[in-house]
């Protein structure tokens, strides 16, 4: 199947520097990726749409200036957290849709492939 | 806005018994709904994908319903196993498209003794 990865897989930063995510497809393009943060023992929150060649959709509430995305190929995204604080430690995930990977019947790309994840701690 | 909830929040089972994680929406204007597993400090693995118009589909000892109408889905684990230990989460897509957003439920921690 598709694979997602993610580098690193675990960071820690200082205070005030800024930490970038790379989320690549593997074997598979993607013209929309995802960015996802999770705090401990809670769900997803979904952070921005990744749009291959234009701006990141962003959520309400999510700072774009202190989130920056870049979607530059098909296969790479980047989330990039800007002065970073202790409160942006937490663990941001990535996913994609197949380009080219579409449901018979629905015509539809139904599958997400996530990425395994970024711990991020600042301190 | 969409707000998906699941019920329990966390489980202890027995080896061998078989489990039920509820998984419930507000909004029923769905296109499809996805059961997914996360092991700790792990990605998302997808178990299990209905669409609106279907009623229930199964892979393995996995087995997820769907009553859209009222906002309910079901997972039913048979014969558990230490393995199945993990984070299940549900996550329902309002329409189709490529740039459709998932919606994630709060999610149920398993955890299954021997």
């Amino acid at each position: 199947g598709a694979v997602v990865s993610q580098h690193p897989s675990r960071v820690i930063c200082k205070s005030g520097t800024s930490v970038k995510i790379e989320c690549r497809s593997l074997d598979f393009q993607a013209t929309t990726m995802f960015w996802y943060r999770q705090f401990p023992k809670k769900s997803l929150m979904l952070m921005a749409t990744s749009n291959e060649g234009s701006k990141a959709t962003y959520e309400q509430g999510v700072e774009k200036d202190k989130f920056l995305i870049n979607h530059a190929s098909l296969t790479l995204s980047t989330l990039t957290v800007t002065s970073a604080h202790p409160e942006d430690s937490s663990f941001y995930i990535c996913s994609a849709r197949d380009l080219y990977e579409w449901d018979q019947t629905t015509g539809e790309q139904e599958t997400q492939y996530f990425g395994p994840g970024t711990r991020l701690l600042v301190l | 806005k969409q707000e998906v909830t699941q019920i329990p929040a966390a489980l202890s089972v027995p080896e061998g018994e078989n489990l039920v994680l509820n998984c419930s929406f507000t909004d029923s204007a769905i296109y499809n709904l996805q059961w997914f597993r996360q092991d700790p400090g792990k990605g998302l693995t997808s178990l299990l994908l209905i669409q609106s118009s279907q009623r229930e589909q199964t892979s393995g000892r996995l087995n997820a319903s769907l009553d859209k109408s009222s906002g309910r889905s079901t997972l039913y684990i048979a014969a558990s196993q230490p393995g199945d230990s993990a984070t299940y989460l549900c996550a329902v897509r309002p329409q189709a498209g490529t740039a459709s957003k998932l919606t994630f439920g709060t999610g149920t921690r398993l955890q299954v003794t021997l």
